[in-house]
């Protein structure tokens, strides 16, 4: 199956400071890709779906200026949390699907990331 | 719209069996299973589109009732390594960009 990835796969920073979550789609192009949350012991929630060369589409509740998505190529969709705060830590999972192939979502590994 | 789960856990020893259901009020094009270990990101398990059918593969296997939006994941003769958290995710539309929206889970823990 396809495979994604994402770095880092851990993160510690301070809060206030910015980070950086980059996933990419290692054997595909993917124009759609998707952006999960998921705190200890509950659901992934769909964040976002990030689209090659236009804006991303936020659900309702989360902040866009605060979970920036930036989706420049076709292997490569980024979510930047802004001046992070404790309650932002979180498992961010994100996930892409192979055009023409199937309907299988492939998930990254996740990055788990810890505000202090 | 979110699918519900159920049971929401279960606890079983080596050997037995297990069925886990996930039920939408909506139509659905697909359900999708996957199994996630702690720490870990979820792994694909099966896809079930909708037509009504039935997959498995070794000893989990998976219907999908159209009439009833309703998927169930069959666990037969559990494996230590069964235990984890089963999310179906499900979409009611298929084209190329459609995210899934997952269950709540259901934590399966199986003992010796």
């Amino acid at each position: 199956g396809a495979v994604v990835s994402q770095h880092p796969s851990w993160v510690i920073c301070k809060s206030g400071t910015s980070v950086k979550i980059e996933c990419r789609s290692l054997d595909f192009q993917a124009t759609t890709m998707f952006w999960y949350r998921q705190f200890p012991k509950q659901s992934l929630m769909l964040m976002a779906t990030s689209n090659e060369g236009s804006k991303a589409t936020y659900e309702q509740g989360v902040e866009k200026d605060k979970f920036l998505i930036n989706h420049a190529s076709l292997t490569l969709s980024t979510l930047t949390v802004t001046s992070a705060h404790p309650e932002d830590s979180s498992f961010y999972i994100c996930s892409a699907r192979e055009p023409d192939v199937g309907n299988e979502q492939f998930f990254g590994p996740g990055t788990r990331l810890t505000v202090l | 719209q979110q699918p519900v789960q159920s049971p929401q856990a279960v606890i079983l020893r080596e050997g037995e069996d297990a069925v886990i259901n996930c039920s939408s009020s909506k139509a659905l094009y697909s359900v999708h299973w996957y199994r996630q270990k702690h720490g870990e990101a979820p792994v694909f398990l099966m896809i079930l589109l909708k037509g009504g059918e039935q997959k498995g593969h070794e000893k989990i296997s998976a219907s999908f009732n159209e009439k009833k939006q309703q998927s169930s994941l069959y666990l037969t003769a559990s494996q230590l390594s069964y235990s984890g958290t089963y999310f179906c995710g499900t979409e009611r539309g298929y084209s190329g960009n459609t995210p899934l929206v997952f269950g709540k889970g259901t934590r399966l823990s199986v003992i010796a």
